[in-house]
C-alpha cells in the first residue's frame, strides 16, 4: 500500500521560499509510470493543480506558476520535493502530493499525501 | 487551458436520496475525466476514473458516465457519510484542471 506524506514548514514569509517534501512509502518513487504531482487547496476552496514529475525526472508546471516553481525527485530518500520562490498570501493553502498513473485510458490522482498548511505571513 | 463547470454548486440532499452532479468541460477530454469525493479537513479520495470506472473500494452506489465534453456522477442511494464535496478532473491535458467542487449538505 503505498502512503505519500508532506512535511514542511507551517509558516513562510512573504517574499520568501516555500520548500515541501513528500515521502513515499510502501514503493519506490522511481518504478512504474507514474507522475508525482503537487495540488493545492486555499482553505475554504477548490483544488489547484501545480505542477508534476514523471518518474523519469521530466516536468511540466502550471503556466501561471512556471516562473516560481520547482518539482524533484530524490531517489535516494524515495521523496519528492516543491520549491515556490517569492511567495505571497496567495500562495497560503493546503498542498497536497499525489500520484497519478494510467488506469484503463485515463489518468487519476490514485494516492494524496493527508495535507500540509502552509501560511504565508510575516 | 481545459476549464471544468461542475453543477450545482451546492445541493441539499436527504439519506437515501438519489444525487446527480455534473461536470462540462470546455473542450472535449474523452474519458479522461474523475471524481473525487473529500471530507473535511481529509485529503480528496478517488471515486470514478475513465468517466464511468468505479476505483477497488468505492460502494457500488456511486456512478459515473459521459465522454467528451458532459460528466456525471450519481449516487443512487445517499448516505450518511456521503455528505462531503466532490470535485470531477481532467487528466486528458496539462494543466490538469478540477472542477469548483459540489457540496453535498444534510437537508
Amino acid at each position: 500500500q503505498v502512503q505519500l506524506q508532506e512535511s514542511g514548514p507551517g509558516l513562510v514569509k512573504p517574499s520568501q521560499t516555500l520548500s515541501l517534501t513528500c515521502t513515499v512509502s510502501g514503493g519506490s518513487i522511481s518504478s512504474g509510470s507514474y507522475y508525482w504531482s503537487w495540488i493545492r487547496q486555499p482553505v475554504g476552496k477548490g483544488l489547484e493543480w501545480i505542477g508534476r514529475i514523471y518518474t523519469s525526472g521530466s516536468t511540466t508546471y502550471k503556466s501561471s506558476l512556471k516562473s516560481r516553481v520547482t518539482i524533484s525527485i530524490d531517489r535516494s530518500k524515495n521523496q519528492l520535493s516543491l520549491k515556490l520562490t517569492s511567495v505571497t498570501a496567495a500562495d497560503t493553502a493546503v498542498y497536497y502530493c499525489a500520484r497519478a498513473g494510467y488506469t484503463y485510458g485515463s489518468l487519476p490522482f490514485d494516492y494524496w499525501g493527508q495535507g500540509t498548511l502552509v501560511t504565508v505571513s510575516s | 487551458d481545459i476549464q471544468m463547470t461542475q453543477s450545482p454548486s451546492s445541493l441539499s440532499a436527504s439519506v437515501g436520496d438519489r444525487v446527480t452532479i455534473t461536470c462540462r468541460a470546455s473542450q472535449s477530454v474523452g474519458v479522461y475525466l474523475n471524481w473525487y469525493q473529500q471530507k473535511p479537513g481529509k485529503a480528496p479520495e478517488l471515486l470514478i476514473y475513465g468517466a464511468s470506472s468505479l476505483q477497488s473500494g468505492v460502494p457500488s452506489r456511486f456512478s459515473g458516465s459521459g465522454f467528451g465534453t458532459d460528466f456525471t456522477l450519481t449516487i443512487s442511494s445517499l448516505q450518511p457519510e456521503d455528505f462531503a464535496s466532490y470535485y470531477c478532473q481532467q487528466s486528458y491535458s496539462t494543466p490538469w484542471t478540477f472542477g469548483q467542487g459540489t457540496k453535498v449538505e444534510f437537508k
